[in-house]
This record gives C-alpha cells, sequence and structure tokens, in this order.
C-alpha cells in the first residue's frame, strides 16, 4: 500500500520569501512517481510539479522546485519568492504511472 | 484545448434521492478518474478506467454507487441513494500519460441534507 503524510497543516511565509512544504512517502513499490497539486479556494487541482523515482535530477517547474530525498522517501515542494496567489492548498501525491494517492493536504498563506 | 468539463457546479439534493454527476475529459485522454474529496481532505480515488474499461473500482461503494464511461468518452457518476456522508466534492480527471499528471475538472460540490 501507498501513503502520503504531510505533517504540515498551515504554514505562513511573507510575499517574496522562499517556502518549503513537508511530503513523506510509504511504499514498497521500487518504481513510482511523485507529484505536487495546488487548489486554490476556487477548487480546480492544479499540477504542478512530478518527479520520477529514478530521476536523478530534483524537477524544477518556473518558481516551484521538488527536493526529492530517495533514502529518507521525502518529496518537499519548495516555493521560491512567494506571491500572494501561491495562498492555497498544496497536495503531494505518490503513483506507480496508474492511480495516485494524495496527502491530507497543506494550507500556505501568503501575507504583504 | 478545453479542460476536463465537469456538471453540474453544484448540487443539493435530500438524503435517499438518487444524483447524477457528468464529465467530459479532455479530448485524446484514454485514462479517467473519478476521485471524492471530503472536507479538508485530500481527494481519494473511487474508480479508473481506461478507455471504457473500469481497471479499478476496488474503493467504490458498489451498493449505492455506480459508474459508466460509454465509448471511452464522457462519463457519469450516479450516488441512488445518496446519504448524509455522501456530502463532498466530486472531482473527475483525466490524462494520456499520468507521468506527466491528471488534469481535473472544476468538480461537483455535493450537499446532501
Amino acid at each position: 500500500a501507498q501513503k502520503i503524510t504531510q505533517t504540515q497543516p498551515g504554514m505562513f511565509v511573507q510575499e517574496k520569501e522562499a517556502v518549503t512544504l513537508d511530503c513523506t512517502y510509504d511504499t514498497s513499490d521500487p518504481s513510482y512517481g511523485l507529484f505536487w497539486y495546488k487548489q486554490p479556494s476556487s477548487g480546480e487541482m492544479i499540477f504542478l510539479i512530478y518527479q520520477g523515482s529514478y530521476d536523478q535530477q530534483n524537477a524544477t517547474e518556473g518558481r516551484y522546485s521538488l527536493n526529492f530525498q530517495k533514502a529518507r522517501k521525502s518529496a518537499n515542494l519548495v516555493i521560491s519568492a512567494s506571491q500572494l496567489g501561491d495562498s492555497a492548498m498544496y497536495f503531494c501525491a505518490m503513483g506507480r504511472y496508474s492511480t495516485l494517492t494524495f496527502g491530507k493536504g497543506t494550507m500556505l498563506l501568503v501575507s504583504p | 484545448e478545453a479542460g476536463v468539463v465537469q456538471s453540474p457546479r453544484y448540487k443539493i439534493i435530500e438524503k435517499k434521492q438518487p444524483v447524477a454527476f457528468w464529465c467530459n475529459p479532455i479530448s485524446g485522454h484514454n485514462t479517467l478518474y473519478w476521485y471524492r474529496q471530503n472536507l479538508g481532505q485530500g481527494p481519494e480515488l473511487l474508480i479508473r478506467y481506461e478507455n471504457e474499461e473500469a481497471v479499478d473500482d476496488s474503493q467504490l461503494p458498489k451498493d449505492r454507487f455506480s459508474a459508466e464511461r460509454l465509448k471511452g468518452v464522457d462519463s457519469t457518476l450516479k450516488i441512488q441513494p445518496a446519504e448524509l456522508g455522501d456530502s463532498a466534492v466530486y472531482l473527475c480527471a483525466s490524462t494520456a500519460d499520468p507521468r506527466y499528471g491528471y488534469t481535473f475538472g472544476s468538480g461537483t460540490r455535493l450537499t446532501v441534507v
């Protein structure tokens, strides 16, 4: 079975600062993918970034990067230069290229 | 390119009544998912389709929930009869390659009273 743990119910950050959202996972599969999604108050789930378990380099997408530490089974999301529009729920998810299992999410609030 | 389209956006029904949700995935996306998201939680899979075949419905409460994806395009999720605990957001998603993430619809917020 796969399990995703997000231990931070909420995080606060000031605009323009960097923030790290934690995610740990557990799986017995040797091959898997790790994902982060953003869910604004409007409700839609927005795909942010993907990391494959065999990828040697950490994934980056603009201001988003995924700090992948395979031995620790962690896949933290780093948002650089936070913007007010980054305020949302953030979900970590993992899957073996088929069905995703999601964590409970972290609410990020960005203040001016 | 149109995204994943879901309707209705909101639905309020009395318990024991039936309800249906509709999803039209992105054209060319063979894989379609229905997820349920309870308040304050992450989405949980209900069913996954590969074209018209339901390949993972292990989490679907089959006594009251049913789904279909005729012709491998749009899909309908039905609840009959609805219970108070079914109040949640029902999300549809589709993908051509799961490695690059899913595209989710805006969801249907169901309230059972």
